[in-house]
């Protein structure tokens, strides 16, 4: 089975912290997602990557970056946290080439107080 | 712009009884449709996936359609149970992309 984790289940932080959020797939998939899920919005996808290195911006990226330096890993930074931003993140992956059921990681839900 | 929008937003049904799940699609050119479940602080997992040429796909209990000349699609709960609580997504993919179009989502509660 495909496993996607990530590192902290939930996570509260302070106005103005550096926040990092990682993700690691087990199952060599191309493509990354990162998500935030907020209620009576849906899922708005913030970043993806196609591959190592590559990054895309989603429909949201103001106020966040991400990072893909291993295949299997897909880190989002928050570089100053603020309030707006305290969500539920998702991150998926994929497998590519054409076969795109993503696969979603358990969600971080982050507080910014 | 590709819209997905589900109907209702939100259901609440006594265990046991059958219940269905909307969503309209503007996505084009169309791909495939998935309908994923997501548990309450959970991430989301498929549960079915269609392609243009297909109309219909169970999985249990669960069973969709599809019409893509309305574009349209149902998911169909039967004998429902308290474990079917979650949010059910609706998510389409265009051809040649890998980013998909999330529809909002339908909450249902199964009460005993």
């Amino acid at each position: 089975d495909v496993k996607v984790t990530q590192s902290s289940r939930y996570l509260v932080k302070r106005t103005g912290e550096k926040v990092f959020l990682e993700c690691v797939q087990d199952m060599d998939h191309e493509n990354m997602f990162w998500y935030r899920q907020d209620p009576g919005l849906g899922l708005r996808l913030i970043y993806f990557s196609y591959d190592v290195k590559m990054k895309e911006k989603g429909d949201i990226p103001e106020g966040y970056s991400v990072s893909r330096e291993k295949k299997e890993r897909f880190s989002l930074i928050l570089e100053s946290a603020s309030t707006n931003q305290t969500s539920m993140y998702l991150c998926a992956s994929s497998p590519g080439q054409g076969r795109d059921t993503q696969y979603f990681g358990p969600g971080t839900r982050l507080t910014v107080l | 712009k590709n819209q997905v929008e589900q109907s209702p937003q939100s259901l609440i049904i006594l265990e046991g009884k059958n219940c269905t799940l909307q969503c309209n699609y503007t996505v084009s050119p169309f791909s495939n449709l998935r309908w994923y479940k997501q548990d309450t602080g959970r991430g989301p997992v498929s549960l079915t996936i269609m392609t243009f040429s297909e109309n219909t796909k169970s999985n249990g209990r669960y069973t969709a359609t599809l019409d893509a000349d309305t574009k349209q699609s149902s998911l169909h709960i039967t004998a429902s149970q308290l474990s079917d609580s979650a949010s059910y997504i609706c998510v389409v993919t265009t051809g040649g992309s890998y980013i998909p179009t999330f529809g909002r989502g339908t909450s249902l509660i199964v009460h005993p």
